[in-house]
Parts: structure tokens; sequence; C-alpha cells
């Protein structure tokens, strides 16, 4: 079975910076599409990047350009996230996805991130 | 703008069927959407994708009590023979350039 384990959550000042990582396993790491996702306390899912296998197309929704990179290194099997600037309204969830041509049909148990005032 | 409508709850009694719509914003009622379910306290997990002409190809190891159809731009997620279990937020999810979730249904289960 696929398993995506984020990792790299916690609690940061505003203004902080911080970098997730999503581990992969069981997949052909090098083919796979890859979104971050995030979920703030109380609401809905929102999506926040997208990168293509090669890293040659990325996506970023507008509360996160500018602040947030998304990045992977295939021989490590691992994606990541880059965030500085960090807002609390940047507190969520923060989950990864495997990307099968839109559809997110594999998802990580998430990583939680707190940003204090 | 691509948009995904839900309504915000739902609820429907143990044993019967209940019937989650998503809706396609105007210019976009040909676009497939990935239907995805989240229980309490957990993460999200794929459920299927529906295309326009109604098909959906599920997940692995979601239950036939699922299955998906389509009618314009309104995109549905049916769950039959309701369970306990079913009682979750389901959302629906789409992708042009970026991707696009609605903002979910809240399933009760009485």
């Amino acid at each position: 079975e696929v398993q995506l384990v984020e990792s790299g959550g916690g609690l940061v000042q505003r203004g902080g910076s911080l970098r997730l990582s999503c581990a992969a396993s069981r997949i052909t790491f090098s083919e796979t599409n890859l979104n971050w996702v995030r979920q703030r306390p109380g609401k809905g899912l929102e999506w926040v990047a997208y990168i293509n296998t090669r890293s040659t197309t990325i996506y970023y929704a507008d509360s996160a350009k500018g602040r947030f990179t998304i990045s992977r290194d295939n021989a490590k099997n691992s994606l990541y996230l880059q965030m500085n600037s960090l807002r609390a309204e940047d507190t969520a969830v923060y989950y990864c996805a495997r990307d099968d041509y839109g559809e997110m049909d594999v998802w990580g148990k998430g990583t939680t991130v707190t940003v204090s005032s | 703008q691509l948009v995904l409508t839900q309504l915000p709850s739902a609820s429907a009694s143990l044993g019967a069927s209940v019937k989650l719509t998503c809706t396609l914003s105007s210019g976009y009622s040909d676009y497939a959407i990935a239907w995805h379910q989240q229980q309490p306290e957990r993460g999200p997990r794929y459920l299927m994708k529906v295309n326009s002409d109604g098909s959906h190809n599920k997940g692995d190891g979601i239950p036939d009590r699922f299955s998906g159809s389509s009618s314009g731009a309104e995109r549905y997620l049916t769950i039959s023979s309701l369970q306990s279990e079913d009682e979750a937020d389901y959302y629906c999810q789409t992708w042009g350039a970026g991707r696009v979730f609605g903002g979910g249904t809240r399933l009760t289960v009485l």
C-alpha cells in the first residue's frame, strides 16, 4: 500500500519559517505528481501547492505565492514545503497528497503547524 | 473562475440512502471531480473520480455502497445503506491549472 508520511510541523513564531517534509514509500516517487493541502482548525480542505514529477510545473494557491516554496528530491523520495513569513492564519494541519492527473488519490495523515503571535 | 459549491450539511437515517451534490461553476460543466471523505479526527480519504458523463472510478477498498453520477454541472455522491461510520465530511475536488476544493458537506447519520 502506498504511504505518504508528513513531518516537520511544530510551533513557530509569527514571521518565522518552517520546512515540511513528506516521505513516500511503496510508490515510484519519480513518476508521481504531488500536492500540499492544508486544513485550518474547524475549516475545510484548502489546496496549497502542486509539483509535477520533474519539478518543471509548479502551481501555488494565492495564499502561498511569494511565501511558500514546494520542492522535491526524487533521489530521497521526498517532497518539501518551505514556509516563510508565517502568519497566524497559516496555522493548520498540512497534508501531502498524490496527484493522479488532477485527482488526489492518496493522502498522508498530516503534520500540524501552529503559528503563535 | 473554477469554483465548486457544496451544501454545508446533510442528514439521513441509518440504513437509508443519501445523495450529496457538488456544483461546478459556469463554463466548467464538463470537468471531472473527485470525492473525498474525512471522518472525525482523521485525514482525508479518496473515494472516487466522477466524470461528466456520469462514469466513476472508485479508489481501492471503497465499498459498493458508494457511487457517483453526474447531471450537467452537478456531480453526485450517493451513499446507500448508511452506516454510522459514514458520518463524516465529504469534499469534492477538481483541477485546472491548480487544484480546487468545495467547501465540504458534513453528513450526519441519524
